[in-house]
């Protein structure tokens, strides 16, 4: 069975700019999460969807946006970008996240964006 | 507020030998998930073990085993016969009660000697 796809694998953009990451979950997975992991720092918690509802927000500006669509893919949008944000942008897909085992979170390879 | 802590930044292991990896948290969470990944430094994280707060044996899968102290808030990771591909960067990380965030610690990197 395929992982946790993301694309595009890297990016480059200037400042000002909005990007938008992708994500498909590992079939089955219905919970989708994205992260955003700073060089040298764990990933911190960025979103949580579950059957194309936000379940948790992390601690992130406005210009952060997600999505979940009837495929239980996403989207991550930033707009705006500032030079801080560049990072691995790491998308994690779960099986139902009702807790559990069946909670573990699945990673996908990530998105390196870089903002100049 | 939840918190993970991972106190080495870096470790050295020969390989084939066993290694402790620390990791402590902060929850008042009435229940719990903790989980350990490895990133190796291609970025992609990779599931390596689970412990449930309410399980009652510390997790092992394989090579790796859980040392899991509720009263202590501790749940170190223990790599038995290290290889040189368990050079890596190794995280610890918790699922509050509400399931909705993950909270990751600031990473062990773990190096394997010949």
């Amino acid at each position: 069975d395929a992982g946790v796809t993301q694309s595009p694998t890297h990016l480059i953009k200037t400042r000002g700019q909005h990007v938008t990451l992708r994500c498909s979950p590992i079939s089955g997975h219905k919970s989708v999460s994205w992260y955003q992991q700073v060089l040298g720092q764990g990933p911190q918690f960025i979103f949580q969807y579950y059957e194309k509802e936000e379940r948790g927000r992390g601690n992130f500006p406005d210009r952060f946006s997600a999505r979940q669509f009837p495929n239980y893919s996403s989207e991550l949008n930033v707009n705006a970008l500032l030079l801080g944000d560049s990072a691995l942008y790491l998308c994690a897909s779960s099986l139902d996240g009702a807790g559990g085992s069946a909670d573990t979170q699945y990673f996908g390879p990530g998105t390196r964006l870089t903002v100049l | 507020a939840q918190k993970i802590t991972q106190t080495q930044p870096g470790m050295f292991v020969q390989e084939k030998e066993a290694v402790t990896l620390d990791c402590t948290y902060d929850t008042s969470d009435p229940s719990y998930g903790l989980f350990w990944y490895k990133q190796p430094s291609s970025g992609e994280m990779i599931f390596l073990i689970y412990q449930g707060s309410y399980d009652q044996q510390n997790a092992t899968e394989g090579r790796y085993s859980l040392n899991f102290q509720k009263a202590r808030k501790s749940a170190n990771l223990v790599i038995s016969a290290s290889q040189l591909g368990d050079s890596a960067m190794y995280f610890c990380a918790m699922r509050g009660y509400n399931f909705n965030k993950f909270y990751f610690g600031s990473g062990t990197k773990l190096n394997v000697k010949p």
